[in-house]
């Protein structure tokens, strides 16, 4: 089983629309989860943090079920520029990456 | 720029050759990891050094790779007699604690 599991989409999505991806990991102890942005044929970039209450940065939200193993995040009121892959991340002994999730914003 | 640098950007090389990219990591930053990505995959980690001690190597590391870090600051990674299967984007990315900070990989294609 792998240590972090995605669906790889794609999603498209209408400006204007709210999105939300889930991702669900497999060691229970688990240290520390993120959220990182990859675009075509670029480094992966830090989204956000994501912590067991839950925390919101902009248009972003991103939560944790330490019990169901499971972290979503939501994106409210898509832009254009936010087309781009969205990795779920992670850590127990190493960083471990899901397969990402593509997004792609339609006009 | 005071990010992760690494060079050489992109790769290509015919089967057999050896190759080795170097990663320079964000300054103050004393670990340094080596990740692996394939087309439509997440990065894969190779392995992580904390100032200049390999501390933890994946078994996707072969024999045929090998990862230095001699002051501790700049790292470089090697693969000798390369594969086609070898090829894909080799990310670097370094952090103080915690957060991880990448830069901008060294795509290989081996023919």
């Amino acid at each position: 089983r792998k240590e972090v599991e995605q669906d790889p989409g794609p999603f498209n999505v209408p400006e204007g629309a709210t999105v939300a991806f889930n991702c669900t990991y497999s060691n229970s102890a688990s240290q520390s989860f993120f959220w990182y942005r990859q675009d075509c044929r670029k480094e992966p970039k830090l989204l956000m943090s994501v912590y067991s209450s839950g925390n919101e940065d902009g248009r972003f939200t991103a939560q944790l079920n330490r019990a169901s193993q499971y972290i979503s995040l939501l994106i409210r009121d898509s832009k254009l520029s936010d087309s781009a892959t969205y990795l779920c991340v992670v850590l127990s002994n190493n960083l471990f990456f899901g397969t990402g999730t593509r997004l792609t914003v339609i006009p | 720029d005071t990010g992760v640098s690494q060079n050489p950007r992109h790769k290509i090389t015919k089967r057999g050759q050896n190759v080795t990219f170097r990663c320079d990591p964000i300054s103050e930053h004393n670990r340094l990891y080596w990740y692996r990505q394939t087309l439509g995959q997440g990065p894969e980690f190779l392995t992580y050094f904390q100032n200049e001690a390999q501390l933890e190597k994946s078994r996707l590391l072969s024999d045929r790779f090998s990862a230095e870090r001699p002051k501790g600051s700049f790292s470089t990674l090697e693969i000798q007699r390369t594969e086609q299967g070898d090829s894909a984007m080799y990310l670097c990315a370094s952090s103080l604690v915690g957060t991880q900070y990448f830069g901008p990989g060294t795509r290989l294609l081996v023919l």
